[in-house]
């Protein structure tokens, strides 16, 4: 069975500090990534996700995501962080071509002080 | 437009009690995924549909659990007898097509309390 570790569970850092967030999936076929964000009191929601093409995914509001398949990662950073990127952040693989089926890490847990 | 609705948002049962939890999912998707979260954990998958079909249900915890979605729009997630450890949120989503490849657009869930 396909596992997800996220290593970071809790992250406190200032407002414009660099940010980055480990993923580690466990899986040996092809994969598809995921990460969603979710802030205070909202849905969970895609941040950016990645199934082929350029390993450098762009998403919303400055995140990217590097897949390095080497390394079985998919970590999230983000140059300059802001209060609003507090949030709970969940990293998801599922394995590709008929297995839909998303396993997410345990999150991590992202304050940002202004 | 509307995203997915999940209703109640707040249940408390007494151990024992029958639940039925009810997902709207976005209009025309396909494909209907509920899933459990513990508290401090990510969203564990319990089972999927694709239409009316129920594709897997190899997460459900339990024979007390069950999921439909009859006509292919609206799910329900029915625990019967609940357990303590059956207190958690529980998540629906939706996604356009039945591609592992989609985004999934998800509820604001139930957060079920058994006493």
């Amino acid at each position: 069975a396909q596992s997800v570790s996220q290593h970071n569970h809790h992250v406190i850092l200032s407002e414009a500090a660099s940010l980055e967030l480990g993923c580690n999936y466990s899986y040996g076929g092809t994969v598809n990534l995921f990460w969603y964000v979710q802030y205070p009191g909202q849905h969970l929601q895609l941040l950016l996700k990645y199934f082929s093409g350029d390993p450098l995914v762009k998403g919303i509001k400055g995140f990217e995501a590097e897949f390095i398949k080497s390394k079985f990662s998919f970590n999230l950073r983000k140059p300059s962080v802001q209060w609003s990127d507090t949030a709970e952040y969940f990293c998801a693989v599922n394995g590709g071509g008929g297995s839909y089926i998303p396993t997410f890490g345990r999150g991590t847990s992202l304050i940002v002080h202004p | 437009g509307a995203g997915v609705s999940q209703s109640p948002r707040y249940k408390v049962a007494k151990r024992g009690q029958d639940v039925a939890l009810r997902c709207d999912p976005i209009s025309g998707h396909v494909s209907l995924f509920w899933y459990q979260q513990a508290l401090g954990q990510g969203p564990e998958f319990l089972t999927y549909f694709q239409n009316e079909a129920q594709l897997d249900k190899s997460g459900l915890p339990s024979d007390r659990f069950f999921a439909e979605r009859p006509e292919g729009s609206v799910s329900t997630l029915k625990i019967q007898r609940t357990q303590q450890e059956d207190s958690a949120v529980y998540l629906c989503a939706s996604s356009l097509a039945g591609l592992s490849t989609d985004t999934q657009y998800f509820g604001p869930g139930t957060r079920l309390t058994v006493l």
